[in-house]
């Protein structure tokens, strides 16, 4: 069945630090995929999103490019700041069904 | 985006007894999920709530124990029966707004303690 993977956590930063959070999956057919942010103690909101091939999400200086040839949907950022420390998860869908999830990654980052 | 809210936002129970959750959308929406994180790991996808009809449970997941009802396009529930422990976690819905649409908006979640 349909997977993704993320890299183990937690990652610890400085503020403005470079951020990369590696996300690789498996799927038949073309998925959307997402990438997902939980702040402490909220729900999930959605950080970026990117439909087919070749396509870049961005949003709040995150951004995602999706690369069908290596399966991946790594998300990256220049320069983080103490509030993104926040839990990331990258999930797929396939024509509207549900959300399968990476397990999250723990982002710290300290002033 | 779709504005989602649900009640309550958290409780502590005792074993054995059951808990609803409501999740209710500010617009009708074509499909409507529930969600479990347990303590630190990530979500799992526990029914579809299907308007009007029974819901669509994933394996590991029964009616009996996680009743889910959805009388219209813009409300669901979710009834956690007979608790234990174990099912102290994060209970989301998600919603998707539009026929075809492949985003989910989530809710804030409600955060279950069972003693």
């Amino acid at each position: 069945g349909d997977s993704v993977t993320q890299m183990e956590g937690p990652v610890t930063l400085s503020e403005e630090a470079f951020l990369t959070i590696n996300c690789t999956y498996t799927a038949t057919g073309y998925p959307s995929l997402f990438w997902y942010v939980q702040y402490p103690g909220e729900g999930l909101q959605l950080l970026l999103k990117a439909t087919k091939a070749d396509d870049k999400g961005s949003n709040k200086g995150f951004e995602a490019t999706y690369r069908k040839e290596t399966t991946s949907f790594h998300l990256e950022k220049g320069s983080v700041q103490v509030s993104d420390s926040a839990v990331y998860f990258c999930a797929l869908t396939q024509a509207g069904t549900a959300l399968i999830f990476g397990k999250g990654t723990t982002l710290s980052v300290s002033s | 985006s779709a504005v989602i809210s649900q009640k309550p936002s958290r409780d502590i129970c005792q074993r054995g007894t059951s808990l609803t959750i409501q999740c209710q959308v500010d617009s009708q929406v074509t499909m409507m999920f529930w969600y479990r994180q347990q303590p630190g790991q990530s979500l799992t996808l526990i029914a579809t709530a299907n308007q009007g009809s029974e819901a669509t449970y994933e394996s590991g997941f029964v009616i009996d124990k996680f009743p889910i009802s959805r009388p219209n396009l813009t409300f669901s529930t979710l009834t956690v029966s007979n608790m234990s422990p174990e099912d102290s976690s994060i209970y989301l819905c998600s919603v998707v707004r539009d026929s075809g649409g492949q985003t989910q908006y989530f809710g804030p979640g409600t955060r279950l303690l069972v003693l």
